[in-house]
């Protein structure tokens, strides 16, 4: 199984709301990552854990808030967001930090 | 100041003949380095990666290159068949910040009947 799952595909939020990103990843991977992607541009690092801990957290506003209850659960929190955060959020996960990082098929969320 | 380069946004090229995908970085203390396929509405897929301890590695019909005195890496598709369609993501990491990967700009790559 070499599949990282994202739900829900598409979220429309509204700046008032508070909603959460969920990824799951059963390959037994060590490190887990959140990534944001705007159109026609790379995917840009917001967090990474390794061994369910924080390690690097890309100077992302407080109102995005990862959480990792497990080894194969990732969750991003959201509130009060802005129009600008609409994107593609992706995440991926890898056997240790420096492998291959194996991705989702990302949240595109809408912020109105 | 963009690291890892990729400097043709877009290249078509004709089925069955050879794709190649250029990348170019600026630091040099960048040892590991991945090729990522992505088509629209998916998040990337892993194709292929390489050490700065090669300077080749392939799998199947995709080679990868690196030329570390240029800082310059290709990948190659051959035979480039339809599927190949996609954008193609260079991406780089050094062993001190192994967590993170930078990516380049991708390339968005056609391939013609």
């Amino acid at each position: 199984d070499t599949e990282v799952t994202q739900t829900p595909k598409h979220l429309v939020m509204g700046m008032t709301n508070k909603k959460s990103l969920k990824c799951e990843q059963h390959m037994g991977h060590r490190a887990m990552y959140w990534y944001k992607q705007k159109a026609k541009k790379p995917p840009e690092l917001m967090f990474v854990y390794s061994y369910e801990k924080l390690s690097i957290n890309e100077s992302v506003p407080s109102r995005f808030s990862p959480e990792c209850p497990n080894s194969s659960l990732l969750n991003l929190h959201l509130h009060a967001l802005q129009p600008e955060d609409s994107a593609l959020y992706l995440c991926a996960s890898s056997q240790n930090r420096g492998y291959e990082q194996y991705f989702g098929p990302g949240t595109r969320l809408t912020v109105t | 100041d963009q690291q890892v380069k990729q400097n043709s946004p877009s290249l078509s090229v004709q089925e069955g003949r050879i794709s190649i995908l250029n990348c170019d970085y600026t630091n040099s203390m960048f040892d590991y380095f991945l090729w990522y396929k992505k088509y629209p509405a998916e998040g990337p897929t892993f194709l292929i990666s390489i050490s700065s301890i090669k300077d080749k590695n392939e799998d199947g019909r995709f080679t990868v290159f690196l030329n570390k005195s240029a800082k310059h890496l290709s990948l190659h598709i051959v035979p480039s068949q339809p599927g190949d369609s996609a954008v193609y993501f260079c991406a780089a990491s050094d062993d001190s910040s192994a967590s993170k990967i930078i990516f380049g700009s991708g390339t968005r790559l056609s391939i013609r009947p």
